[in-house]
């Protein structure tokens, strides 16, 4: 399979609950990231990966939090979440954080609902 | 702060019927400008890079062009299927990271 996998496709949980978005990129690219999408708005960097290593956090709340075990696999843990973080949650990847001429290739998201 | 702002927020058109997107921006610094094309329920798909004022790129009924202060997504006589959400980004040379604009809604009508 090649491309930028995101699973689950639709996630709905409650705002007790704990889930994980999983991200997985078969480009062999170096560098990976989380946006989220909400209606109408701009998307918005949570977090960079770059071989690994988080590069960047963009004040994202502790309710949620990254793992990167590998380069090809990224994940987005959640923990009591609030209804405003309702969105779709996008996975990114890129040959290296710098970009290139090819830009970011993203999956197709998940969308999240808390109830 | 690098800011995009993308006008029309939603634009209609008749098959056939050519029309301009446009996206301005501020940065510090421009690596680059990158349009994507995104459709329901899918992750934006890439399109074009620019890297500096004057650079024009094609890619079928889609034509992009870059100014220092903003740049155009033309289309010229779109079908039915260019019918998506158009956004706009810019990456700073100091950054390591995307910064989008809201989009452009395009319905194209047969």
């Amino acid at each position: 399979e090649t491309g930028v996998t995101q699973t689950p496709r639709h996630l709905v949980m409650g705002m007790t609950n704990k889930k994980s978005l999983k991200c997985e990129q078969h480009l062999g690219h170096n560098a990976m990231y989380w946006y989220k999408q909400s209606a109408k708005k701009p998307l918005e960097l949570m977090f960079v990966y770059s071989l690994e290593e988080r590069v960047e956090n963009n004040s994202v709340p502790s309710r949620f939090s990254p793992e990167c075990p590998n380069s090809s696999h990224l994940f987005l843990h959640l923990h009591t979440l609030q209804p405003e973080d309702s969105a779709l949650y996008l996975c990114a990847s890129s040959q290296d954080r710098f970009q290139g001429e090819d830009g970011y290739t993203f999956g197709s998201g998940t969308r999240l609902t808390v109830v | 702060e690098d800011q995009v702002t993308q006008s029309p927020e939603a634009l209609r058109l008749q098959e056939g019927e050519s029309s301009s997107l446009n996206c301005s921006y501020t940065v510090s610094g421009l690596r680059g400008l990158f349009w994507y094309r995104q459709d329901p329920g899918k992750g934006p798909e890439f399109l074009f890079t620019l890297y500096s004022a004057g650079e024009e790129k094609e890619k079928e009924r889609l034509k992009a062009t870059l100014t220092k202060k903003e740049s155009f997504l033309h289309i010229t006589a779109p079908k039915p299927e260019d019918s998506a959400t158009y956004l706009c980004a810019v990456q700073a040379w100091y950054g390591n990271k995307l910064v989008f604009g809201a989009g452009t809604i395009l319905r194209v009508k047969s």
